[in-house]
């Protein structure tokens, strides 16, 4: 079964510092992952995905994603983190294991927290 | 991106009545939908998948007699909640899913309902 996995319940960092978001997956064939960004009482807003090609991708917001396919990862980043990042943070892949239709399959979140 | 809407933002019920919460593709024809529910401070679970004139997919372990969906158009999805309970007291979020093409998609989230059975 497709799953992903994110480590960390919460990630702190000070404002202007660069931030990592974990994101670890199990797949089998090839990997179509997606993060996602949730602020409190909203839904979420996509930030980037990865399907083929580059393995750094770059989303909203100034956000990038690294593929890295040896280790079965694909963190999120940023160079400077901005107090208004602090959000919860969602990993996801693409689950098409019940038939046709694109499902997705979130890890449990991270809890970003950007102090000034 | 899609804009997608739901109705109501939040809702208060008492014990065994029903409620019914809306999704609205805005911009697009959506011909599948997405039903999650999201607990305090924990992941989505997908509830259900909605397909525009055929009966919705529900994931196992959740009761398609409690939780209703019908998705009448291209636009719309429901979900009732029937007979809710304190228990189903949660964050209901839908999503519509566009395809781009070339194998690829993403999927759009609503803003999310806020239900609150007393």
């Amino acid at each position: 079964a497709q799953s992903v996995a994110q480590p960390e319940d919460q990630v702190n960092v000070a404002e202007g510092n660069p931030l990592t978001v974990k994101c670890t997956y199990s797949v089998s064939g090839n990997p179509y992952l997606f993060w996602y960004v949730q602020y409190p009482n909203r839904g979420l807003q996509f930030l980037l995905k990865y399907i083929t090609g580059d393995n750094l991708v770059k989303g909203s917001y100034g956000f990038e994603a690294e593929f890295n396919k040896s280790q079965t990862s694909f963190h999120l980043k940023k160079p400077s983190a901005l107090v208004s990042d602090s959000a919860l943070y969602f990993c996801a892949v693409r689950d098409r294991s019940g038939g046709n239709t694109d499902k997705l399959i979130f890890g449990t979140g991270t809890r970003l927290q950007v102090f000034p | 991106g899609a804009v997608v809407s739901q109705h109501p933002s939040w809702v208060i019920c008492k014990s065994g009545t029903s409620v019914k919460i809306e999704c609205r593709s805005l911009d697009f024809q959506a011909t599948t939908m997405f039903w999650y529910r999201q607990f305090p401070k924990q992941s989505l679970m997908l509830m259900a998948t909605s397909n525009e004139g055929s009966k919705a997919t529900y994931e196992q372990g959740v009761e398609k007699d409690k939780f209703l969906i019908n998705h009448a158009s291209l636009t719309l999805s429901t979900l009732t909640v029937t007979s809710a309970h304190p228990e189903d007291s949660s964050f209901y979020i839908c999503s519509v899913s566009r395809g781009l093409g070339r194998d690829s998609y993403e999927q759009y989230f609503g803003p999310g309902t806020r239900l609150t059975v007393t």
